[in-house]
This record gives C-alpha cells, sequence and structure tokens, in this order.
C-alpha cells in the first residue's frame, strides 16, 4: 500500500514549456486534490476531483488543468509555464482524512 | 469565508521545555478540525482529526484540543526529533480543506 505516489520530484522548466504532473493514489478515494506551496502562504487549493470524470476549481486555478479519467490518477497539467508557477505541488487523496504525496518541487525560470 | 490563523509562526524550544501551539478558526458547518506535521522537503503528514468541542486526542508527546474557536497542539517534554512545521486545517461539508499558514518548531538538544 503506497499511498499517494508523485512524479516527477523535482524540475525545471523554461518559459513558456509545458508538462504534466503524476499522481497517484491506491486507497481507492474518490476525493482528490492538487495544492501548491509557497514559503510563508500556506497550502493553496489548485483544483479537486470527487470522482472519476469529475474536476472542479479550487482557489488558485489559473494556469492549470486537470483531469480524472480514472479513479487512481489525477494528472495536473502546466501548459505555459511562468516564474509565477515555480512552487512545490502536493497531491492529496481523502476518504475521510486527506493523505499527501510527497511533493513536487518546480522551478520556472 | 474560511479562516484558520495559527501562532506563533515560529516557536524555539529547549529539550524537555513543553509548550502549545495554537490554531483559531472561523468555519461555517466545521466537518473536522486536523494537525498535521510537516518535515522539510516533504509532504504533510497526518496528525489527528477532533470533530467537536472538547474533544482531545493525544499520541506520544502530543496532544490535541478542540474548543469552538480554537485549537491547541500540546507538547510534552519535546525532542529535537519533534522539530518540524504543524499545519491546522478546517474541513467544511464540501470535504476541501482550509490551511493555516503552519507554525515552525525547533527543538534544541
Amino acid at each position: 500500500n503506497a499511498g499517494v505516489t508523485q512524479t516527477p520530484k523535482f524540475r525545471i522548466l523554461k518559459i513558456g514549456q509545458s508538462m504534466t504532473l503524476q499522481c497517484t493514489q491506491d486507497m481507492n478515494h474518490n476525493y482528490m486534490y492538487w495544492y501548491r506551496q509557497d514559503p510563508g502562504m500556506g497550502l493553496k487549493l489548485i483544483y479537486y476531483s470527487v470522482g472519476a470524470g469529475i474536476t472542479d476549481k479550487g482557489e488558485v486555478p489559473n494556469g492549470y488543468n486537470v483531469s480524472r479519467s480514472t479513479t487512481e490518477d489525477f494528472p495536473l497539467r502546466l501548459e505555459l509555464a511562468a516564474p509565477s508557477q515555480t512552487s512545490v505541488y502536493f497531491c492529496a487523496s481523502d476518504g475521510d482524512t486527506q493523505y499527501f504525496g510527497p511533493g513536487t518541487r518546480l522551478t520556472v525560470l | 469565508e474560511d479562516q484558520v490563523t495559527q501562532s506563533p509562526e515560529a516557536l524555539r524550544l529547549q529539550e524537555g521545555e513543553s509548550s502549545s501551539l495554537n490554531c483559531s478558526y472561523t468555519v461555517s458547518g466545521l466537518r473536522g478540525l486536523f494537525w498535521y506535521r510537516q518535515d522539510p522537503g516533504k509532504g504533510p503528514e497526518f496528525l489527528f482529526t477532533l470533530y467537536s468541542a472538547g474533544e482531545e486526542k493525544e499520541k506520544e508527546r502530543l496532544k490535541a484540543t478542540l474548543t469552538k474557536k480554537e485549537s491547541f497542539l500540546h507538547i510534552t517534554a519535546p525532542k529535537p526529533e519533534d522539530s518540524a512545521t504543524y499545519l491546522c486545517a478546517v474541513k467544511r461539508a464540501n470535504s476541501k480543506l482550509t490551511f493555516g499558514k503552519g507554525i515552525t518548531l525547533s527543538v534544541r538538544p
């Protein structure tokens, strides 16, 4: 039982490049979330999903997209990377308690 | 709008010096108050959930309590390995969490 896994752990992007952050959970949770964490700012919700095929915006969705084709996977897509998207990204799944993945540290230069 | 305020922002303790971390919250229809521990470079790790005023939960040197307006995380005789950032979050019926900015605890040997 791996819980929530995220790949990659680290990534450096150039401005304007695109990438997908991967998130997988093996707890059969319907609810999944993407957060970003910036120093001194706490965790901010980007997008969330209440089940396969259903997604909705969180507090800071601009510049990101998500999809949820299976219960296990919830990828986060950055289409045109900007320096403001430099952050640490966490995925979480929730069956009553939210459990977090180890995070992806993204730098946009 | 849900609000979570944690204080102090940072706390330095000597090993064995007990103290408390505060989490004040404003939320409509609380479905749970959560405490997480976060080590540098890692994802938040679940500690406790409290559901109603008067509830208390303990784990090793940590004890979490809840009133209608705030929660305390009491640390008894802390050790250097308790050094981490402690996050507080509230959940409403929509299952989304609102996080505070965290309290960075340093315990000196």
